[in-house]
């Protein structure tokens, strides 16, 4: 069973524009949302988090909202440039719990010149 | 050292051999954990360890596999009588603790190839 469902699983975004991926979990015991960002041939680095008593983080032109009421979030790369193109994950703990950590299937950016 | 070692960094094996894959987490980190993400797709959760409980095996996809954890620290995860379905790259990742900022560090992998 997928702890945490994301979509799409490719996106292909022009320079400049925005890149939008999301997810969407069951599990309410959940309380701290990363997201990973995988260059080929490298293990997956955070790239930002959130914590559900927020509904947005920014850092730089990485946005994630979250919806706590309808169990999702969403990762929005604003002003999408070439370096960006990587694997996305989403993921989901419950850090005061069984803390484990559970990963979306990823989302392939390519962000085109 | 600074950041979660895996080795082998590659690993080509003959089918029905075992083999053993190392991982060594960040100093300090009690939480560990093994995935395993085959070519162009996710994270499969294998097992995961913290401190001093159960570790939470739940995602070991056969009983060929198994994981263990010495000492708190080196985790060794071990695939017996390979299969061409078990190629793969095996990721490592150690956390601290239960609490705030619990960033799970990733090791660079190791890529397992059965022939």
């Amino acid at each position: 069973q997928q702890q945490v469902k994301q979509s799409p699983q490719s996106l292909i975004v022009q320079k400049g524009g925005i890149s939008i991926i999301n997810c969407a979990y069951e599990n309410t015991a959940f309380d701290y949302f990363p997201w990973y960002q995988q260059f080929p041939g490298k293990g997956p680095a955070l790239l930002i988090a959130i914590r559900p008593d927020v509904s947005e983080k920014k850092e730089g032109r990485f946005t994630i909202s979250f919806n706590k009421s309808a169990k999702q979030f969403s990762l929005h790369i604003m002003d999408s440039q070439p370096g960006d193109s990587a694997t996305y994950f989403c993921a989901a703990q419950d850090q005061t719990g069984a803390n484990n950590l559970f990963f979306g299937t990823g989302t392939r950016l390519t962000v085109i010149p | 050292g600074a950041g979660v070692s895996q080795s082998p960094s590659n690993k080509v094996t003959e089918k029905g051999k075992d083999v053993e894959l190392r991982c060594d987490p960040i100093s300090g980190h009690t939480a560990l954990y093994w995935y395993r993400q085959s070519l162009g797709q996710g994270l499969e959760f294998l097992i995961y360890f913290q401190g001093n409980s159960a570790p939470d095996k739940s995602g070991l996809p056969s009983d060929r596999f198994s994981a263990e954890r010495t000492g708190g620290s080196v985790s060794t995860l071990t695939i017996q009588r390979t299969q061409q379905e078990d190629s793969a790259v095996y990721l490592c990742a150690s956390s601290r603790a239960r609490g705030m900022s619990t960033e799970a560090f990733f090791g660079q992998g190791t890529r397992l190839t059965v022939v």
